[in-house]
């Protein structure tokens, strides 16, 4: 049971537009930075997002990303296929004292 | 360009100990935080541990119960994570990462897998 709850899966045809929801707590999410993480089968995490909504040089404006109180979310525009991935997301926790992860959504591009 | 490669994994008995080695390049390592993530087959990521640039603080997964220590070596730009009391449910691809103390992970490296058999 991860501390921050992600839907498990989402899906898109391309060219739409995706969000994936990350729910967590007045500790977390409520208080510090969201970041946000890519990962393909096989391969190491990638940040996509750091800071609440900043993108790290390299990744495509296609993906934004938000935060109202205890909760976050991941948006994809103009979704591709090479975007089927795993999506995380991830704070730090100031009651656990130390990150936590929401438990992943399997983004699928029909 | 920031990079970072572990090694250390490999097979190990239940019980036994293995220590992680993370080494690091393309960014000053003692002016970075430092962490551990796990994965284990099939499932999500979670963060084991954390060490301030100094090596001066460290945080732990409450879930590790004191088995793991992590610390650092500045003058070698290298983490290491010593497990000890291994289980089987610390099969896992360990990945070293780098980013602020009180914060996620922003680089990362492409991990070594751990698996304990009985």
């Amino acid at each position: 049971q991860s501390v921050l709850t992600q839907p498990p899966s989402a899906s898109g045809t391309p060219g739409q537009r995706v969000s994936i929801s990350c729910s967590g707590s007045s500790s977390n999410i409520g208080k510090n930075y969201v970041y946000w993480y890519q990962q393909f089968p096989g391969m190491a995490p990638k940040l996509l997002i750091y800071r609440d909504n900043q993108g790290p040089s390299g990744v495509p404006d296609r993906f934004s990303a938000s935060k109202s109180g205890p909760s976050a979310s991941l948006a994809i525009s103009g979704l591709r296929p090479e975007d089927e991935a795993d999506y995380y997301c991830a704070a730090w926790d100031d009651t656990l004292s130390g990150v936590v992860f929401g438990g992943g959504t399997k983004l699928t591009v029909l | 360009e920031v990079y970072l490669s572990e090694s250390g994994g490999g097979f190990v008995r239940r019980g036994g100990s293995v220590r992680l080695s993370c080494v690091a390049s393309g960014f000053i390592f003692r002016d970075y935080a430092m962490a551990w993530v796990r994965q284990a087959p099939g499932k999500g990521l979670e963060w084991v541990s954390g060490i301030s640039g100094s090596g001066g603080s460290t945080f732990y997964a409450d879930s590790l119960k004191g088995r793991f220590t992590i610390s650092r070596d500045n003058s070698k730009n290298t983490l290491f994570l010593q497990m000890n009391s291994l289980r089987a449910d610390d099969t896992a691809a360990y990945y070293c990462a780098n980013g602020a103390l009180y914060g996620p992970p922003l680089t990362w490296g492409q991990g070594t897998q751990v698996t304990v058999s009985s």
